[in-house]
């Protein structure tokens, strides 16, 4: 069973460059998130998507951006890398909202390093 | 605005000693609660979650927890800790939209 997968595992980017951190999941989940985990840190969500075509912010948006044009899939965009950025991005996955008491299921991680 | 609180950074226990990991949220009414493992270099894997009824929630790898509302709390618990129970945990609530994680508390389980 596949779940929640997320490509690549390991990137290093220059500053100022540009990247996809794509995220596809085979359960057919409506809603859909892109976290970031700093080291010694818990999660802070960047975006998140309540089902195709829409998408919303979370607490920490600035120098991302996201699209939702399928159920399954929901690519985050980092343009022009900063340091920063360096850091965990796990996506993750559920079939209904966080108030609807259903497990949000998460890939295994992409870590990034912005040099 | 709802918040999880893990105030413990760390939690140090003996292998075959109870362990517990506190959590505590802000929601008021009838939260959704979950709690979450990581262990190294991988992605947070569930363990158990309470909505409603039996205060006390058996989960995976014999890990419970039981929601206190009076204490707005849901401590994890395990009666006999193993060494293989090492990792990162994380409480949750469950929003409108979203979920809230904990700041997260290391487990170190010695033998």
């Amino acid at each position: 069973n596949a779940g929640v997968t997320q490509t690549p595992k390991f990137r290093i980017l220059k500053i100022g460059q540009s990247m996809t951190l794509q995220c596809t999941q085979d359960m057919n989940h409506n809603y859909m998130y892109w976290y970031r985990q700093d080291p010694g840190m818990g999660l802070k969500l960047i975006y998140y998507s309540v089902g195709a075509g829409i998408t919303d912010k979370g607490e920490v948006p600035n120098g991302y951006n996201v699209s939702r044009s399928t159920t399954e899939d929901f690519p985050l965009r980092l343009e022009l890398a900063a340091p920063s950025q360096t850091s965990v991005y796990f996506c993750a996955s559920s079939y209904s909202p966080g108030g609807g008491g259903n497990t949000i299921y998460f890939g295994e991680g992409s870590w990034l390093t912005v040099v | 605005a709802q918040s999880v609180a893990q105030p413990e950074d760390q939690v140090n226990v003996a292998e075959g000693n109870p362990l517990t990991v506190k959590c505590t949220y802000s929601v008021s009414g009838n939260p959704y609660l979950f709690w979450y493992v990581q262990y190294p270099n991988r992605g947070l894997q569930f363990l158990l979650k309470y909505i409603t009824g039996d205060n006390l929630v058996k989960g995976s790898y014999g890990f419970e927890a039981e929601f206190n509302k009076s204490q707005t709390s849901f401590h994890l618990k395990k009666p006999s800790a193993l060494v293989s129970d090492s990792a990162l945990y994380f409480c949750a609530e469950g929003d409108f939209n979203k979920f809230y994680f904990g700041s997260g508390t290391k487990l170190n389980v010695k033998p």
